[in-house]
């Protein structure tokens, strides 16, 4: 069964400041998804990494993927409190099955 | 227009009671699902249909009966409703190949 970890579950930081999302899975895959989550609204979906070494960047985020390690980091750069939300990373155990989400990773981000 | 709509946004109701959320997808996608967000915000996936074919039963009470009538319907009824199933419920639809999921705005179940 395909388990979806995060660390930090819970991160309060400055504003500035740079700070890493981890993500590990359990079970081979070669996806991996990013998606945002303001309180009180719907998941919006940020990266999809799909392959090892894949690496996107939007902004002050960016993502990339390891499969051998499996593991994906989101980077945060400069964080400002427009980021401020839970971030999930979610991956596929194989092709058309549904995702495994991780806990969610509640960022704060304070002046 | 909204790509996934799901009614209601609230639901309030007693415990015991029977209750359906709808959803509705105009991406033309042929996968949908329904996801179930915890109090503490984790996301469990409830059910996948393909095509208005059932993919995926999680271990999920069968007091859950989804239904879809078509490809770009995929309702959810619950019987018999107990305090634990308060939550929100969120339907999201994708395209077979490429799972990027876009989900509906959430269905939040109070059961008291």
């Amino acid at each position: 069964e395909l388990k979806v970890e995060q660390n930090p579950l819970f991160l309060s930081m400055q504003e500035g400041k740079n700070y890493t999302i981890y993500c590990n899975y359990s079970t081979t895959s070669d996806r991996l998804y990013w998606y945002r989550q303001d309180p009180g609204k719907s998941l919006e979906s940020l990266f999809v990494l799909l392959s090892n070494g894949a690496v996107k960047q939007e902004g002050r985020l960016m993502a990339s993927l390891d499969t051998k390690a499996r593991l994906s980091t989101l980077h945060i750069t400069a964080a400002v409190h427009d980021l401020s939300a839970t971030y999930f990373c979610a991956a596929e155990s194989s092709g058309n099955t549904p995702l495994v989400f991780g806990k969610g990773t509640r960022l704060s981000v304070i002046a | 227009d909204t790509a996934v709509s799901q009614t209601p946004k609230y639901l309030v109701t007693q415990m015991g009671n029977d209750k359906s959320i709808k959803c509705e997808q105009n991406l033309g996608h042929d996968t949908m699902y329904w996801y179930k967000q915890d109090s503490k915000k984790f996301l469990k996936i409830m059910f996948s249909y393909n095509n208005k074919e059932l993919i995926i039963n999680e271990t999920v009470p069968n007091r859950f009966s989804p239904k879809s009538p078509d490809k770009a319907h995929l309702n959810l009824h619950i019987n018999s409703l107990e305090l634990g199933d308060s939550a929100v419920y969120f339907c999201a639809s994708s395209q077979s190949g490429a799972n990027v999921l876009t989900f509906g705005a959430g269905s939040r179940l109070t059961v008291l």
